[in-house]
């Protein structure tokens, strides 16, 4: 129950298209849902994050849709470009717990 | 400039020794974190800390030993009953549910 798993492993995209990656929870508890981004070598960076009382977030091109009767939440890149490719995870959290739930990331191309 | 410092940036171990990685923060932030990561896998948790001079363990935290004396402060080390120590090592802080973290050490044993 504490998993959150994370899909696809890998994502190949042509630049300029649009990049999706989901995860699910089964947590409900759970009430804190960001996105890293990580570089080779590199530790995760926070990328955006929402929480569940809202069903979208948006900053730049990115994009968290969150379905919270569904336990999904995803990530969306839009007009991807060849300096997006990484690897991305997103997590969960209960406020209070400190602990994060991590997903076991995905690893995005994006081809110039 | 605000951060998370790891320190060294790459580490070497002969088996069987003890070895420690530094992790300093100046955020003031309360919580820290040490995840072990290994190539194309996820973030493991090691240990964390809510305060100073408590810390719990995580999901892999046999071989592993830390201590909090100070806020800004949360060192692990990797002592040499850990069996398969060679990894990426991320540690991290938080304030109100927002991780950060610091730009990792890789240690190898030779």
């Amino acid at each position: 129950q504490q998993q959150v798993k994370q899909s696809p492993q890998s994502l190949i995209v042509q630049k300029g298209g649009i990049s999706i990656i989901n995860c699910a929870y089964e947590n409900t508890a759970f009430d804190y849902f960001p996105w890293y981004q990580q570089f080779p070598g590199k530790g995760p960076a926070l990328l955006i994050a929402i929480r569940p009382d809202v069903s979208e977030k948006k900053e730049g091109r990115f994009t968290i849709s969150f379905n919270k009767s569904a336990k999904q939440f995803s990530l969306h890149i839009m007009d991807s470009q060849p300096g997006d490719s990484a690897t991305y995870f997103c997590a969960a959290c209960t406020s209070g717990t400190y602990k994060y739930i991590f997903g076991t990331g995905t690893r995005l191309k994006v081809l110039a | 400039d605000g951060g998370i410092t790891q320190s060294p940036k790459y580490l070497f171990r002969k088996e069987g020794q003890n070895v420690t990685l530094s992790c300093e923060q100046n955020l003031n932030h309360d919580a820290m974190y040490w995840y072990r990561q290994d190539p194309g896998q996820g973030l493991r948790l090691i240990y964390y800390s809510q305060i100073v001079n408590d810390f719990q363990k995580g999901d892999i935290a046999e071989g592993y030993s830390v201590s909090r004396e100070k806020k800004e402060s949360f060192p692990l080390t990797v002592t040499s009953a850990q069996k398969n120590p060679t990894a990426f090592y991320l540690c991290a802080s938080s304030k109100a549910s927002r991780a950060f973290f610091g730009q990792g050490t890789r240690l190898t044993v030779v």
